[in-house]
Parts: C-alpha cells; sequence; structure tokens
C-alpha cells in the first residue's frame, strides 16, 4: 500500500494567517482526499484532489478557505486561509490504491 | 445517500472483557466496501479491516472479530478479552465500489478499558 509523508505534523498559528499543509506519496495514485477532523468528532471530507483538474469540494466547505493544489501524481497540498479559531481540527490527506485506503498521519493545527 | 451509524459514543470496560462495537450503515449501491479503523490517542489511524459487500464472512484475526450481516446493515466489531491497550477511538467506515471515493465515516465510538 502507498506510503504518505503529511508535513507539518502540528503547527500553532495566529489567526488571520494561512497555512499550507504537504502530502507527499511514494507512488501515484489518481485520486486524494482532504479530512478534517475537529476535536472529539470524526472525520469529515472536505475536499477529493485529482490531479490536472480543480478539486471537488464537500458541502461546507469552499476553495477560497480551503484551496488545494494538485500537481502531479503524488503529491497535493491544503492551504487553510484567514484562520480562526473555529479551524483548529487535525488534518489529513488519503489515497486509494486497489480498494486500500492509507492516510498521511494528520495535521494538528491550533489557531490562538 | 450514504451514511454510517455508530450509536456508541462512548464503552468503558474493564480489563479481560469482551467488547462488542456496532455498526450500522446505508448505502444504494450494491457493491460497497467496509472498513474499521483505529485511532489511539497518538491521532494516526490504523487500519484494523476491509470488507467487500459480497463476503459476509465473519472474519477473525486474534482478539478481534468481525460480524458482517448484509440483511441488518450491521458490521459489527468484537474484542474479546480486552486490554489496555485497546483503548482507543474505532470508526466504522463505507465507500462506494466506484474507484476514487472517498470513505465516508461514522461518528466514532471511544473505547476505555481499564486495568
Amino acid at each position: 500500500s502507498a506510503v504518505i509523508s503529511q508535513k507539518p505534523s502540528r503547527d500553532i498559528c495566529q489567526r488571520g494567517t494561512s497555512l499550507t499543509i504537504q502530502c507527499q506519496v511514494d507512488s501515484q495514485v489518481t485520486m486524494m482526499f482532504w479530512y478534517r477532523q475537529q476535536p472529539g468528532q470524526s472525520l469529515t471530507l472536505i475536499a477529493t484532489a485529482n490531479q490536472g483538474s480543480e478539486a471537488t469540494y464537500e458541502s461546507g466547505f469552499v476553495i477560497d478557505k480551503f484551496p488545494i493544489s494538485r500537481p502531479n501524481l503524488t503529491f497535493s497540498t491544503l492551504t487553510v486561509s484567514n484562520m480562526s479559531p473555529e479551524d483548529s481540527s487535525i488534518y489529513l490527506c488519503s489515497v486509494v490504491q486497489g480498494g486500500g485506503y492509507t492516510f498521511g498521519s494528520g495535521t494538528r493545527l491550533t489557531v490562538v | 445517500a450514504q451514511k454510517v451509524t455508530q450509536a456508541q459514543t462512548e464503552i468503558s470496560v474493564v480489563e479481560k472483557e469482551d467488547v462488542t462495537l456496532d455498526c450500522v450503515y446505508e448505502t444504494r449501491d450494491t457493491t460497497y466496501y467496509l472498513f474499521w479503523y483505529k485511532q489511539p490517542p497518538s491521532g494516526e489511524l490504523v487500519f484494523l479491516i476491509r470488507r467487500n459487500s459480497f463476503d459476509e464472512q465473519n472474519e477473525i484475526s486474534g482478539r478481534y472479530s468481525w460480524n458482517f450481516q448484509k440483511s441488518t446493515s450491521s458490521f459489527n466489531f468484537t474484542i474479546t478479552a480486552s486490554q489496555v491497550v485497546d483503548s482507543a477511538v474505532y470508526f466504522c467506515a463505507l465507500s462506494e465500489y466506484q474507484a476514487g471515493t472517498a470513505l465516508i465515516f461514522g461518528k466514532g465510538t471511544t473505547l476505555s478499558v481499564s486495568s
């Protein structure tokens, strides 16, 4: 199964600033997924990123707030823009390969 | 629409007790996959099992076992002789058969095992 390197693992950010999270996969994958996990909650899908096209966002998530880059088949970034304390969450990327899903180790974001 | 329900928010047991975590799903697809993941306090997601909709055979892996029943749309997870290291949040998840679809997660069940 694919191996994902996700960076940073954690960060503390000032409100109003932006943070870009990176995910590097050790093999080529068509789809990458970005999830948010708010404190004590389950994983909620933010968007699906396909290489060469714009990401598809789930209801409640917009591109201006969570712009996603997918420049090639092994890499993607998620930016959390104009952050507020409500954005404090764990953000995870995920890929699917052969029916199995692999997750990055997560980025624990705290906005102060 | 797809949906995964984990009605048990929190379960507390004492070591060596058996515990069953419930998962009920909804989907219109005839072909789909079901998953269980463990999330320990460290936060990473640990894959436990994947089951496709055509395989209703129960699975056992060490102290873990899974009971898949399409008739009741359930995919329950049992830990036998629980241990403190089993303390974690457990998520049941569902995906459609089509390639490229994301996992849909239940709300999770927090299991606390005390010594």
